[in-house]
């Protein structure tokens, strides 16, 4: 079975500048998480999606970040304008939804702003 | 209020031998999971080991076991017979609500395990 897939693997951009990530989770996975783990610190989720509506997005900061869904497939993550506090390592994972399913990790994005 | 704690930073084990890596959690749930992940220098999460909060018995992976101590709010990973491959970063997670719509992972800060040889 495919594992969670993410694009593109490195990105280096100017603070000001825009960016997108693609996820495309496990096939039948109805469940599909964003984290962004900084660099010494362990994984903080930005949004959780159940099919292609957010159930938590809490922690989103929706003045530059933003997240969709489509179809409830493929996600894209969306930071604009960034920050330099904003580079670290942007990881998918999905799970089937269940309260105690496992999530899988794709491969994450490393994002170093300038 | 933190809500995983790995008290370890950076820890060191021999080749071989047998190792604990600490986590200690809070939460006023009765029902939770906790879950142990490696992360390599690459860069990916692997999936090690679960813990269910109404499981009487400590999980176990082959060389991974979970020390759980429910009173104590503690979940220990013990890595027995240490490989070089180990070494890596570990990181203990629970698992919280909402619970009909797969829960959210909040991460402990992680452990760094070096295998010497």
């Amino acid at each position: 079975e495919a594992g969670v897939a993410q694009s593109p693997r490195y990105k280096i951009i100017e603070k000001r500048q825009s960016v997108a990530f693609w996820c495309n989770p496990i096939s039948g996975h109805a469940t599909l998480y964003w984290y962004q783990q900084i660099l010494g610190q362990g994984p903080k989720l930005l949004i959780q999606f159940q099919n292609n509506g957010v159930v938590d997005d809490s922690q989103l900061p929706k003045d530059r970040f933003s997240a969709e869904r489509l179809k409830g497939v493929d996600s894209t993550l969306k930071i604009q304008p960034a920050k330099l506090e904003d580079s670290a390592v942007y990881l998918c994972a999905s799970s089937l939804g269940g309260f105690y399913n496992e999530q899988f990790f794709g491969p994450g994005t490393r994002l170093t702003v300038l | 209020a933190q809500k995983i704690t790995q008290t370890q930073p950076g820890m060191f084990v021999q080749e071989k031998e047998a190792v604990t890596l600490d986590c200690t959690y809070d939460t006023s749930d009765q029902s939770y999971g906790l879950f142990w992940y490696k992360q390599p220098s690459s860069g990916e999460m692997i999936f090690l080991i679960y813990q269910g909060s109404y499981d009487e018995q400590n999980a176990t992976e082959g060389r991974y076991s979970l020390n759980f101590q429910k009173a104590r709010k503690s979940a220990n990973l013990v890595i027995s017979a240490s490989q070089l491959g180990d070494s890596a970063m570990y990181f203990c997670a629970m698992r919280e609500g909402p619970y009909n719509q797969g829960g959210k992972l909040i991460f402990g800060q992680g452990t760094e395990l070096s295998v010497k040889p």
